[in-house]
């Protein structure tokens, strides 16, 4: 069946450092794929996304591309800061059917240190 | 301002009693959803529900039941036969309609603890 895989955290890093968070996915078909963020005791908020190979979604100096060729959708940042720290979820969905729905991945923690 | 709701934020619960979780969203959304999230770990899907009077079964219903007699609300119980059910709780809603994919909007939670 459909999945997703993310590399385990908890990640901790210095402020200013580059991050790379991996995700992989299998699925059948094509997915739409999307990182979320979950801070301290909130729900999830959107990151960024993307619905198609090649596409680049990026958002408050997150990246991420969508890459058919290696199953992948890494989230990166070219300088963290410290109220990046909170729970990344990578997810993918398919195009709409009766029964589609979101799958997730286990989460990255990240610690950003100032 | 459009958005989803849950209440409450904390909900504290005597072991055997049966507890209701709401869940309101004024997004105009077609599809509502319900997550577990236990700590250090991911989502998991209780129930969904697409359109009104209609739901389906997610990978970890046993032990809860929903209702869905509105578009804007998805209130999910929680029942004295769910066996560990001190968890946190992310109700999410989102568009079907347009032919393509749209992420799903998500509720601030709810943290459940049975004592």
């Amino acid at each position: 069946g459909d999945s997703v895989t993310q590399m385990e955290g908890p990640v901790t890093l210095s402020e200013e450092a580059f991050l790379t968070i991996n995700c992989t996915y299998t699925a059948t078909g094509y997915p739409s794929l999307f990182w979320y963020v979950q801070y301290p005791g909130e729900g999830l908020q959107l990151l960024l996304k993307a619905t198609k190979a090649d596409d680049k979604g990026s958002n408050k100096g997150f990246e991420a591309t969508y890459r058919k060729e290696t199953t992948s959708f890494h989230l990166e940042k070219g300088s963290v800061q410290v109220s990046d720290s909170a729970v990344y979820f990578c997810a993918l969905s398919k195009l709409m059917n009766r029964d589609d729905k979101i799958i997730f991945g286990k989460g990255t923690r990240l610690h950003i240190l100032p | 301002d459009g958005g989803i709701t849950q209440s409450p934020k904390y909900l504290f619960r005597k072991e055997g009693q049966n507890v209701t979780l709401s869940c309101e969203q004024n997004l105009n959304h077609d599809a509502m959803y319900w997550y577990r999230q236990d700590p250090g770990q991911g989502l998991r899907l209780i129930y969904y529900s697409q359109i009104v009077n209609d739901f389906q079964k997610g990978d970890i219903a046993e032990g809860y039941s929903v209702s869905r007699e509105k578009k804007e609300s998805f209130p999910l119980t929680v029942t004295s036969a769910q066996k560990n059910p001190t968890a946190f709780y992310l109700c999410a809603s989102r568009w079907t309609s347009g032919g393509g994919f749209n992420e799903q909007f998500f509720g601030p939670g709810t943290r459940l603890t049975v004592l």
